[in-house]
């Protein structure tokens, strides 16, 4: 059971270049999420997804987009890369919320941004 | 609006000794509580949540917690700590009927075990 896997897992880009993140789940997962940590901060939300084709903006979305064309996948991207952007950036998926919401993400292993 | 303090970002303790992680929270609406682990290159995993009910949570690996309204806090035990403990741990909060989109963390405190 693979459970969310994120790629690539290490990249270097130079400013101004641009990039996608992909994560997948296997879960049948309804909603994905994109954080970025860094030290100090912990975790801050990019953006998330509430379902296919659906997304929103989180705590610190500017610079980001985001695009969920298909249940199992939700991928980031950096149009223009800077160097505030280096970070390390996790996927997260969690059954449907509200009612149901128990509060457990689950994780990818993480992708690893620096940009020079 | 919620927010989270983790007091102290590098907490150093022997092996054997008692773990003791500090989480003070604030919410307007009735608190969910979580805390996470993070093992080296790893994702983050739930070790324990507070939702309703009993205040004193168990959770994995001999962790618990105990949530104080009074004292609005959240503070992670174990009583006798292990080198696997050695992680970050990351405190968290949400409300009912919120979505987990809404968990909102603290900085992380990085748990040290001396042997």
């Amino acid at each position: 059971n693979a459970g969310v896997t994120q790629t690539p897992k290490f990249r270097v880009l130079k400013t101004g270049q641009s990039m996608t993140l992909l994560c997948a789940q296997d879960m049948n997962h309804e909603y994905m999420y994109w954080y970025r940590q860094d030290p100090g901060m912990g975790l801050r939300l990019i953006h998330y997804s509430v379902g296919e084709g659906t997304t929103a903006k989180g705590e610190v979305p500017d610079g980001y987009n985001v695009s969920r064309l298909k249940k199992q996948n939700f991928l980031l991207g950096l149009e223009s890369a800077a160097p505030s952007q280096t970070s390390v950036y996790f996927c997260a998926s969690s059954w449907t919320s509200g009612r149901a919401n128990t509060g457990e993400l689950f994780f990818g292993e993480g992708s690893r941004l620096t940009v020079l | 609006a919620q927010s989270v303090t983790q007091l102290g970002s590098h907490v150093s303790v022997s092996e054997g000794a008692l773990v003791l992680l500090r989480c003070n929270y604030s919410s307007s609406v009735p608190p969910y509580l979580f805390w996470y682990v993070q093992y080296p290159n790893q994702g983050l995993q739930l070790l324990l949540k507070y939702t309703t009910g009993a205040t004193l949570v168990k959770g994995i690996n001999g962790f618990e917690a105990e949530f104080k309204k009074s004292e609005t806090s959240f503070h992670l035990t174990k009583p006798s700590a292990h080198m696997s403990d050695a992680a970050e741990y990351f405190c968290a909060v949400s409300g009912p009927f919120q979505g987990a989109q809404k968990l909102v963390f603290g900085q992380g405190t990085r748990l040290t075990i001396n042997p």
